[in-house]
């Protein structure tokens, strides 16, 4: 089945810089990839996502890449601020929601 | 409001006891599921709905039961044969099964 590995684990970067979090996935066939803030006590929300066929998708200072032939994606995040500071997870999917699999999280901390 | 609600939010259980978490949704979703996070790992599936009196197992089911008797709700039980049953259990639900997922807020269990 799919296995999904997300790099760093932790990530520490001075406000206004930026921070790339880099995930792989195993299976070719997995075609949807959404990544998933998660604020310290709330619940994960979706901040973005991508579909295999673009390679890159871009919204305000957030972007991800995707490179299918190597099988990695990225999320970019400019100008980082203190409130971007949280638990961002990666996932990959062949078709719908049951096979997804998720990374095992990056916490990115903005400091002031 | 329109949302995923998840009680309670902190439980403690004693070794051999069964516990029940609740999650109820009015979005409307016809998919419901619940995830497994623990420190250091993604979220892990245990079960999915896609609809009212129908659910899979994810990849983690051993040890835990659910219903879907109503749209609105999905219940996950803990049985007393989940050996490791400490963690923090996140319901979600979507539209269709490969539409965004949508968290309830989390239930920390922890089993003493």
């Amino acid at each position: 089945g799919e296995n999904v590995e997300q790099h760093p684990s932790t990530l520490s970067v001075q406000e206004g810089d930026s921070a790339v979090i880099k995930c792989t996935y195993s299976d070719s066939a997995s075609n949807y990839f959404p990544w998933y803030k998660q604020e310290l006590g709330k619940r994960p929300q979706l901040i973005i996502d991508i579909r295999s066929n673009v390679g890159e998708k871009k919204d305000q200072r957030i972007a991800v890449t995707l490179n299918k032939t190597a099988k990695h994606f990225s999320l970019h995040i400019t100008e980082t601020q203190p409130e971007d500071s949280a638990v961002y997870f990666c996932a990959a999917s062949i078709n719908d929601n049951n096979d997804m699999r998720f990374g095992a999280g990056t916490r990115l901390t903005v400091k002031p | 409001d329109g949302g995923i609600t998840q009680s309670p939010k902190y439980l403690f259980r004693k070794e051999g006891q069964n516990v029940t978490l609740s999650c109820e949704q009015n979005l409307n979703h016809d998919a419901m599921y619940w995830y497994r996070q623990d420190p250091g790992q993604g979220l892990r599936l245990i079960y999915y709905s896609q609809i009212v009196n129908d659910f899979q197992k994810g990849d983690i089911a051993e040890g835990y039961s659910v219903s879907r008797e109503k749209k609105e709700s999905f219940p996950l039980t803990v049985t007393s044969a989940q050996k490791n049953p400490t963690a923090f259990y996140l319901c979600a639900s979507s539209f269709s099964m490969a539409g965004e997922l949508f968290f309830g807020e989390g239930s920390r269990l922890t089993v003493l």
